[in-house]
């Protein structure tokens, strides 16, 4: 069975950091593509970030590039979402997901809560 | 960046009406839309990718049609589950975007 389970979100001041993990079981992680999805509270989904098997090829949404860094360690099984630079609008649930063959989310976490906050 | 504007964005039904949903792009995309479903407090799920191509284990109630700029997701006969918002998106170029959401509701 898949399973995602993400870990590291919480309560962080504007301009802060954060670092998200996601621990991956049930499926051989370096054959797949992932990603990061947020969903602001009460808003609809936004794709984050893209990362290929390797970890050589990365793509951002235009509004966290040079502010967060999306990485891995297949060894580990995990996957990462380094935030830095954080601002209120930043505020959501962060999903890691698993991409599919057609860059589409086959299977997602249950979500980790970052509020970004004074 | 493509667009995806869904319509409509609530609705209200009833369990076993038919119920339609579509997802207009800014740009045409091909076949290249996927559905999901979130149930309320839930993580999304994946039900369509492909604009038609049911996800495996995802009930047959489920469809979806449509090439181009123009797309439908259908429910044959609402079930109690299927009250939640459902979400397209696209996967023609970077940035990947969704829609911004149709929520089911009780009538």
């Amino acid at each position: 069975e898949v399973q995602l389970v993400e870990s590291g979100g919480g309560l962080v001041q504007p301009g802060g950091s954060l670092r998200l993990s996601c621990e991956a079981s049930g499926f051989t992680l370096i054959k797949y593509w992932m990603s990061w999805v947020r969903q602001a509270p009460g808003e609809g989904l936004e794709w984050v970030a893209n990362i290929n098997p390797d970890g050589s090829e990365k793509f951002y949404v235009d509004s966290v590039k040079g502010r967060f860094t999306i990485s891995r360690d297949n060894a580990k099984n995990s996957l990462y979402l380094q935030l830095n630079s954080l601002r209120a609008d930043d505020t959501a649930v962060y999903y890691c997901t698993r991409v599919g063959r057609w860059l589409h989310f086959d299977y997602w976490g249950q979500g980790a809560l970052v509020t970004v906050s004074s | 960046a493509i667009q995806l504007t869904q319509s409509p964005s609530s609705l209200s039904a009833s369990v076993g009406d038919r119920v339609t949903i579509t997802c207009r792009a800014s740009q045409g995309i091909n076949s290249e839309l996927v559905w999901y479903r979130q149930k309320p407090g839930k993580s999304p799920e994946l039900l369509i990718y492909d604009a038609s191509t049911l996800e495996s284990g995802v009930p047959l109630r489920f469809s979806g049609s449509g090439s181009g700029t123009d797309f439908t997701l259908t429910i044959s006969s609402l079930q109690p589950e299927d009250f939640a918002t459902f979400y397209c998106q696209h996967f023609k170029s970077y940035p990947l975007t969704f829609g911004g959401g149709s929520k089911v509701e009780i009538k």
